[in-house]
């Protein structure tokens, strides 16, 4: 079975520093993988995907980046966080065309 | 993104039914997914539609009109669990592109 993990479960950070979110998914080969952003009580909001390894494309960037260094692995950083960045980070994964799994997100609060 | 609209809230009554609409451009359209999220906890997969016409998975049915630009999802014999917010996520011409709608928050009471 697929498990998908992120990590950390909640950050607090402040202003102008630096984050990276990351997401490690087992039992899946060369998985598509995403990540979403979610402001509390608002839309989830698609920000990147990777479908191979090295290869990243944005949707939605919002002074983000993201990487994939391992086929397991999608990293989310950014250099300088902006209170904006507060939320709901979740990454997931897709199986066949429209199902996507999502892990159990990554709580950020930027003071 | 892509005019995914939901209406914020429903209130239905446990042991009856609620449908949940969704509307959405329909441009490059090529498949629509609902989602269930909990106060706090990420979204879990219920159905996704591709063809017009109603698909039934017994406690969660979903609807199509591509030509409209239309979908619902029904859920029948309410449960006081089935209280949550039910998200609406549209694919367009790209499958590794969701857009989400804001999701409709239903309250099932007693």
């Amino acid at each position: 079975a697929q498990t998908i993990h992120q990590w950390p479960v909640a950050e607090i950070k402040a202003v102008g520093s630096p984050l990276s979110l990351g997401c490690t998914i087992k039992g899946k080969s060369s998985p598509n993988l995403y990540w979403y952003w979610q402001a509390t009580g608002g839309t989830l909001q698609q920000l990147f995907y990777s479908i191979t390894v090295g290869q990243v494309e944005s949707v939605v960037q919002l002074n983000l980046s993201a990487s994939r260094p391992k086929d397991d692995q999608f990293i989310l950083s950014t250099e300088k966080l902006l209170l904006s960045h507060s939320g709901f980070y979740l990454c997931a994964w897709r199986t066949g065309d429209y199902e996507q799994y999502f892990g159990p997100g990554t709580r950020l609060t930027v003071l | 993104g892509q005019g995914v609209e939901q209406p914020a809230k429903l209130m239905s009554v446990e042991g009856t039914f609620a449908r949940v609409n969704c509307t959405y451009s329909t441009s490059g359209f090529n498949g629509l997914s609902w989602y269930q999220q909990r106060e706090g906890q990420a979204p879990v997969f219920l159905s996704y539609v591709v063809l017009d016409g109603l698909k039934d998975s017994g406690h969660f049915s979903t609807f199509l009109s591509r030509s409209n630009g239309y979908s619902y999802l029904l859920l029948t014999e309410l449960q006081i669990k089935d209280s949550a917010s039910y998200l609406c996520a549209v694919s367009m011409s790209n499958y590794n592109v969701l857009y989400f709608g804001s999701g409709t928050k239903l309250t099932v009471e007693p």
